[in-house]
């Protein structure tokens, strides 16, 4: 049963402090997504990437968030320091590009910065 | 204002009814996608339609498009209590060269919520 896989489903902090979710897209999947949703801002894209490459990362604050693909198997979301307005549930997303571009998403990750 | 925009913001129906959801967007698509996500859960793809189709069914759902009015309804008929959920409707855009950008842009979404 393919599937996204994301960790840690809850994640609670302190700001100030640092935070990384993972995310382990379908096998064979080749773009990568990341979202952050918020009952105020709905469901906003951070970045995406395409065979590892980042293609746009435009919708992260680039002075705190990073994203990273270390290999095919394995993306990551790092934020740092946190801040209470980054509280949030963050979802991964993995896609075949020629596929008609359909998403299959991740449980996503909650986090709450206190 | 955002594109992918859905409306009602939010429905309620009873068990056994329809439930109309309409979306509208703003620029040239490759096609346009439905996903539902339950509370607590990710988004689970529905349904896609393609720019040069009409209409298109899958079970007790029926998309349409109207590319002309840059519309699209979801209509889910003889609903179900497991039928609530949020319904998001998600443009995949074309570029300028007329090629997907390969990504998605989600709308706010509809709340349905279905009585027993």
């Amino acid at each position: 049963d393919a599937r996204v896989t994301q960790t840690p489903r809850h994640k609670v902090t302190e700001m100030g402090q640092e935070v990384t979710m993972r995310c382990q897209p379908i096998l064979g999947h080749n773009t990568v997504f990341w979202y952050r949703q918020t009952m105020m801002q709905g469901l906003e894209l951070l970045a995406y990437f395409r065979n590892r490459a980042p293609l746009d990362d435009s919708g992260m604050p680039k002075d705190r968030f990073s994203a990273e693909m270390p290999d095919a198997t394995l993306a990551t979301l790092k934020i740092q320091p946190s801040e209470p307005r980054d509280s949030a549930v963050y979802f991964c997303a993995s896609s075949v590009r020629l596929a008609k571009n359909i998403q299959y998403f991740g449980a996503g990750t909650r986090l709450s910065v206190l | 204002s955002q594109q992918g925009e859905e409306d009602p913001q939010a429905l309620s129906i009873q068990e056994g009814e329809n439930a109309t959801m309409n979306c509208s967007y703003k620029t040239s698509i490759n096609n346009l996608q439905w996903y539902r996500q339950n509370s607590g859960r990710g988004l689970v793809h529905l349904i896609l339609i393609r720019s040069n189709e009409r209409e298109k069914h899958s079970g007790r759902l029926r998309v349409t498009l109207d590319t002309s009015k840059k519309s699209s309804s979801l209509l889910i008929t003889a609903s179900r209590a497991a039928d609530t959920a949020s319904y998001f409707c998600a443009t995949d855009k074309l570029n300028a060269g007329g090629t997907s950008y390969g990504k998605l842009t989600f709308g706010q979404g509809t709340i349905l919520t279905v009585h027993p």
